[in-house]
């Protein structure tokens, strides 16, 4: 069965620090994969997504950026993390016509 | 463009109460439709889904109708559980090829009280 994983599942960094947040699928072969950010009391924004190796589409322009370096893997950055990056961060995969299927989450607080 | 409206929470209820959570809907297309559920400090799960008029979708006593005719998706429970307590969204995506992304609502809390 298939399987995804988010580390570290909670973060705190101050302003101006890098960010690396990681995501790993198991389980499945060229899965589409995605990052969403649900910021307090807000819903659930798309910030990119992938649908194979080294494509990386960004759906809202931000410090932020993401590689997918493997098949099964996407990590998501920031070279200079401000304030508003503080939020609920969650990857998700899909294949084909399945649905989207979501990590467990990190909670990043910026200070 | 594609947009996902849903009743503002926080929703309380009492155990074993009626549960309706309103969403509604714009598409450029045809969409799928569904509902996805976020426990306390955990990842989105989906609950139930809809791929075309009319269809309804459920799952755990959960149900919600596809209204073409509405644009309308509404979640209904006959009689919620303490264990329901979660942030629900509602979501669509459009079918076809390219159809990468969900659109979601911003999310209804439900908070069921003993």
């Amino acid at each position: 069965s298939q399987t995804i994983h988010q580390w570290p599942a909670t973060l705190v960094q101050p302003v101006g620090s890098p960010l690396s947040l990681e995501c790993t699928v198991e389980g499945t072969s060229n899965p589409n994969l995605y990052w969403y950010r649900q910021a307090a009391g807000r819903g659930l924004q798309l910030l990119f997504y992938s649908v194979g190796i080294g494509q990386i589409s960004s759906e809202v322009p931000q410090n932020l950026s993401a590689s997918r370096p493997q098949d099964r893997q996407f990590i998501l950055s920031s070279k200079k993390l401000l304030l508003s990056d503080s939020g609920f961060y969650l990857c998700a995969w899909k294949q084909g016509t399945y649905e989207q299927y979501f990590g467990p989450g990190t909670r990043l607080t910026v200070t | 463009g594609n947009s996902v409206t849903q009743m503002e929470g926080p929703v309380t209820l009492s155990e074993e109460a009626f549960l309706t959570i309103n969403c509604t809907y714009t598409a450029t297309g045809y969409p799928s439709l569904f509902w996805y559920v976020q426990y306390p400090g955990e990842g989105l799960q989906l609950l139930l889904k809809a791929t075309k008029a009319d269809d309804k979708g459920s799952n755990k006593g959960f149900e919600a109708t596809y209204r073409k005719e509405t644009t309308s998706f509404h979640l209904e429970k006959g009689s919620v559980q303490v264990s329901d307590s979660a942030v629900y969204f509602c979501a669509l995506r459009l079918t076809g090829a390219g159809s990468y992304q969900l659109t979601f609502g911003k999310g209804t809390k439900l908070s069921v009280i003993p």
